[in-house]
């Protein structure tokens, strides 16, 4: 079975400049996270979907920060205008979305990894 | 108090080592919890799940007290391949929206 992809893997970009992170979840999964994960800290999560509507994005600075899964499937993650704080690991996870009374696992993507200048 | 706190690391240990990690979380109303594992470099794992009774998993056993809101994670034997950072894991009521704690790292050596 394959993995949650994430695309690109490393961007370097300097501070006021957008960038954009993509996200396919694992097939059939109908929840979607994106996480912030700054270096020695946990990751955090920014915003959680539901097939194609949003479940939490209390911790997601939406001033600068936008997500979304329009086909319930893909997701891309857009920072705009970056700023030097926002150097982080980007985690994609999906899990498959039972419903409150199930604990599930999520799984995690590989990152894509966020310097900016 | 933070949501989810764990022990500062890093850990040290030679192998075969036991080692524990301890973990306290703010939110009474949480009701599922995790450790996660993170290599580095590498996204989370999830390494086990924490029950209320105690569970364990070959040489891991996770234990946990609702009534301290607290979590610990036993590792017997350490191996060197058990290196990686420990990630403690608090599911919020609702929405399995997951927060993790700082994660503690373990080093084993030879």
């Amino acid at each position: 079975e394959a993995g949650v992809a994430q695309s690109p893997r490393y961007k370097i970009i300097e501070k006021r400049q957008s960038v954009a992170f993509w996200c396919n979840p694992i097939s059939g999964h109908a929840t979607l996270y994106w996480y912030q994960q700054i270096l020695g800290q946990g990751p955090k999560l920014l915003i959680q979907f539901q097939n194609n509507g949003v479940v939490d994005d209390s911790q997601l600075p939406k001033d600068r920060f936008s997500a979304e899964r329009l086909k319930g499937v893909d997701s891309t993650l857009k920072i705009q205008p970056a700023k030097l704080e926002d150097s982080a690991v980007y985690l994609c996870a999906s899990s498959p979305g039972l419903g409150r009374r199930y604990q599930e696992t999520q799984y995690f993507g590989p990152g894509t990894r966020l310097l900016v200048l | 108090r933070k949501e989810v706190e764990q022990d500062p690391g890093p850990f040290n240990v030679p192998e075969g080592a036991t080692v524990a990690f301890n973990c306290t979380y703010s939110n009474s109303a949480s009701q599922s919890f995790f450790w996660y594992r993170q290599d580095c470099r590498k996204e989370p794992k999830l390494l086990m799940s924490v029950y209320s009774s105690g569970n364990e998993d070959g040489r891991f056993t996770a234990q946990l007290n609702r009534a301290s809101q607290y979590i610990s994670l036993l590792i017997r034997d350490s191996k060197l391949s058990d290196s990686a950072t420990y990630l403690c894991v608090v599911e919020n009521s609702g929405y399995s929206t997951l927060t993790f704690g700082k994660g503690t790292m373990l080093l084993v050596s030879p």
